[in-house]
């Protein structure tokens, strides 16, 4: 079966600092993947998105990165650390040559920037 | 761009039935409509999916008219714990498979 593993689960960093969060899709090859962040209260905003290995696409302008170094592994990267990154942070992968809409989402990652 | 626009809020109470109703009158021709649940501080997770007609499962129900620019989710007898956000969703194949989630509905079921 398929399992998808994001991690940390919460961590606060301090304004300016670097980020690295991942996420590691199992039992399934070559899935579409996703990075959603949250703030409290609000809805679903999508970061970053990948049809494959080394293909990102940016959803929003803003200092966080996204790369796909291996085919089921997904990074968020920040060089610098804002305020305004605090929220709340979902990976989710989809299979990928359909149209069907069914994604399946980590556990997320709470962020707070200090 | 198949948008969704979705009430922003409703209240219920315990055992009643919850209609949610989603509008994407721009939807595709290949598009599926998809519904998600999200409790606070967890990831959505699939409820039900849908092309036409109606669905149901044994955690709801999906209701599609023929021309398909809405949808209606039903959630027979409501518990507290259906207490979260609803997110509708609609496939957009013209966009990459990228998946757009709106603001949601959300639900509180009252005692």
């Amino acid at each position: 079966s398929q399992t998808i593993h994001q991690w940390p689960a919460t961590l606060v960093q301090p304004v300016g600092s670097p980020l690295s969060l991942e996420c590691t899709v199992e039992g399934t090859s070559n899935p579409n993947l996703y990075w959603y962040r949250q703030a409290a209260g609000r809805g679903l905003q999508l970061l970053f998105y990948s049809v494959g290995i080394g293909q990102i696409s940016s959803e929003v302008p803003q200092n966080l990165s996204a790369s796909r170094p291996q085919d089921r592994q997904f990074i968020l990267s920040s060089k610098k650390l804002l305020l305004s990154d605090s929220g709340f942070y979902l990976c989710a992968w989809k299979s990928v040559g359909t149209t069907r809409t069914e994604a399946f989402f980590g556990q997320g990652t709470r962020l707070t920037v200090v | 761009l198949a948008k969704t626009t979705q009430p922003i809020s409703m209240d219920s109470y315990e055992g009643q039935e919850v209609n949610i109703t989603c509008s994407h009158n721009n939807i595709a021709t290949n598009d599926y409509i998809t519904w998600y649940q999200q409790f606070p501080s967890q990831g959505p997770r699939f409820i039900i999916q849908g092309y036409k007609t109606k669905v149901t499962n044994e955690v709801a129900s999906l209701f599609i008219p023929a021309d398909r620019k809405s949808s209606t989710l039903s959630l027979p007898r409501v518990s507290l714990s259906d207490t979260a956000v609803y997110y509708c969703l609609v496939g957009d194949k013209a966009a990459g498979n990228k998946l757009t989630f709106g603001g949601g509905t959300r639900v509180l079921v009252k005692p």
